[in-house]
This record gives C-alpha cells, structure tokens and sequence, in this order.
C-alpha cells in the first residue's frame, strides 16, 4: 500500500481557525518533507522534519513527527484564506538516495 | 536565481507523437528528478538523475519514456508514441548534492 498517506483527504474551515493534517508512512526514512501546492500550480517546501527530530516550527506552521507511529502531522495556525491549498507530505526512504515518496494530499479551504 | 525552469507550460499532443519536456535546474544544483502527478493524486518518482547519468530510473515505465541530463543544457523527459494515459502534470525538481528539494511549477501534457 502506499507510502505517505495523508488524513483527512479534504478539510474546510474558517479563517482564523487552526488546521491539522496527518501522515502516515510505512517504511524506516531520513526525513519527511511538506509542500504546498496550489490549483493547477507547482509545489513549494514548506518544512522538513529529520527523523531524530520530534518537532519543528516554521511561523505559522507546526511539524511533529513520531517515528515510532511512523506518522507525522502539520497544524497551520490562524488560517488565512490564502492558506487555500492542497498540502502533500513527502518521505525521504533510508537508502533510496533523495527519492522522494509523495503521498495524494489533503486539500483544505478556507473560507472567510 | 530564476529558480526551477520547465519548458513548455503546456504541451497537448495526438496520439502517437512524441512529447519533449524541458527542465532546467537552479543554478549550481546538479541532481534532477522528474515526478508525474496525474489528476487528484500525490506525485510518482519517475527519476533520478545527474549530470550525463541516471541514477535512479525505477519510476520510468519500461516503454517509450527516456530521461537524459547532458552535460551541457536542459535535463530532457522525452515519450515516445504518446498515449491519453500520459495526460498528467510532469514535474521536475532539483536539488545541490540531494538535499533540499526545489521544485519547477510543471508542464502540463495533454493528449488528444
């Protein structure tokens, strides 16, 4: 089955409300990575968390990655509207040489 | 840094000619990767390469996809006798010594 599912598939909440989004992943990995892509756009990397690490901020966004769950969550705090996007997480396997493993996302709206 | 450049936005094709998609990494950086994304779903590795060789083709169909990065110029995503399955977002990142992924904004392939 796939590596780098994400939970919920589809989110929509108001502005000013907090997101949370899961991941979930299979195999041992170097990192995990999210990005944001928007409409018919490309992706923009927004954090990696390393696999000895737990947490990890970056303004508005917060990573925290439990290796023994082999999941990892990103909360975005205070939404904005411009926040409208689909967010993907991305594993780096042990051993696959910087290959990438993406999982099919999380689209959140949100509305004002 | 004009950052990750693909070339063309948008290709649509007709059944069996061939597409050429064109990426030019970010200045400095000499690993390039090629993911697809079809409709509604994450991205698929398809491969790894570096200047004039391929690292890690394992994401390639075994038929009518070739992947090159000359020496000199643009990484290169050639298929051959295109198909409607191939219709799909193409996408192309690269990264200095594998680490920190920077992704293009995609060419969009349309087969009719």
């Amino acid at each position: 089955s796939q590596q780098g599912e994400e939970d919920p598939q589809a989110l929509s909440i108001q502005e000013g409300e907090n997101a949370t989004m899961n991941c979930s992943y299979k195999t041992s990995i170097n990192n995990l990575q999210w990005y944001r892509q928007n409409s018919g756009r490309g992706l923009v990397h927004l954090i990696l968390i390393r696999s000895n690490e737990r947490e990890k901020h970056s303004g508005r966004l917060r990573v925290t990655l439990d290796t023994s769950k082999k999941s990892s969550s990103l909360l975005i705090t205070a939404s904005r509207a411009a926040d409208t996007a689909s967010y993907f997480c991305a594993t780096e396997r042990t051993g696959t040489a910087s290959k990438l493993t993406f999982g099919t996302g999380t689209r959140l709206q949100v509305t004002l | 840094n004009a950052g990750v450049m693909q070339n063309p936005r948008h290709l649509v094709r007709r059944r069996g000619q061939e597409a050429r998609l064109r990426c030019s990494p970010m200045k400095g950086h000499s690993h390039v990767y090629w993911y697809r994304q079809l409709p509604e779903e994450g991205l698929k590795f398809m491969v790894y390469l570096q200047k004039e060789n391929i690292i890690d083709e394992s994401g390639m169909p075994k038929e009518r996809f070739s992947a090159e990065f000359p020496k000199e110029g643009p990484s290169i995503l050639r298929i051959q006798q295109v198909v409607r399955g191939d219709s799909a977002a193409y996408f192309c990142a690269s990264s200095p010594e594998g680490m920190g992924y920077t992704f293009g904004s995609g060419t969009r392939l349309t087969v009719v």
